[in-house]
């Protein structure tokens, strides 16, 4: 059974920097890649790039490219996201979300409240 | 970028009512990559669809995607309680994978 745990809610200052975890279970972490999704309070879903578990390769949106830094540790098959100079219109939920063989994001974790407040 | 442009914004509909969901993409999808996500409120997005027409696991066949090119379409035949949240579609053929700005498919 498929399972993507992701971290508790984020506080954060503007400027600070926020690293969001998700830990897989029930399948080969390093076979499918893991994509990170971001929502707004009340708005639409924004995809932000994708890990390749396997070799770490990485592909950003160039929306945060310079901001966001996806790494992972395979040993405990966890995945992680981290976003540096924090404003407040990055206050959303995160989700991380993979990919199965020819479906996209199939399985999505349950979310991770980022606020950032000063 | 690949801009998708859902339509409606909002559907009011009844149960048992027939929904029929508009995505535009800016550019021709080839391949036919295009999924549909339907988010219920404080939950995570649930992927229904993929390669436009093609029902993930579990999905109840009262959904069903067509299209292809530049013009795709979800249609839940027979409207159920549970079926009133937001739907986003999806682009999947290039980087960035851009969504839809959601059809919210509300009880009338």
């Amino acid at each position: 059974q498929v399972h993507l745990v992701q971290s508790g809610a984020e506080v954060k200052k503007p400027g600070a920097s926020v690293k969001v975890s998700c830990k897989a279970s029930g399948y080969t972490f390093t076979g499918q890649y893991m994509h990170w999704v971001r929502q707004a309070p009340g708005q639409g879903l924004e995809w932000m790039g994708w890990i390749r578990p396997s070799n770490g390769d990485t592909n950003y949106s160039q929306r945060f490219q310079g901001r966001v830094t996806m790494t992972r540790d395979t040993s405990i098959s966890t995945a992680y996201m981290e976003l540096s100079r924090l404003r407040s219109d990055d206050t959303a939920m995160y989700y991380c979300a993979r990919d199965y063989r020819e479906l996209p994001q199939d399985f999505w974790g349950q979310g991770t409240l980022v606020t950032v407040s000063s | 970028e690949i801009v998708l442009t859902q339509s409606p914004g909002t559907l009011s509909l009844s149960p048992g009512e027939r929904a029929t969901l508009s995505c535009r993409a800016s550019q021709s999808l080839s391949g036919s990559y295009l999924a549909w996500y339907q988010q219920n409120l404080g939950q995570a997005p649930r992927l229904l669809i993929y390669g436009a027409s093609s029902r993930a696991t579990g999905v109840p066949d009262r959904f069903s995607g067509s299209g292809s090119g530049t013009d795709f379409t979800l249609t839940i035949s027979r409207l159920e309680p549970e079926d009133f949240a937001v739907y986003y579609c999806q682009q999947y053929v290039t980087s960035p994978r851009t969504f839809g700005q959601g059809t919210k498919v509300e009880i009338k």
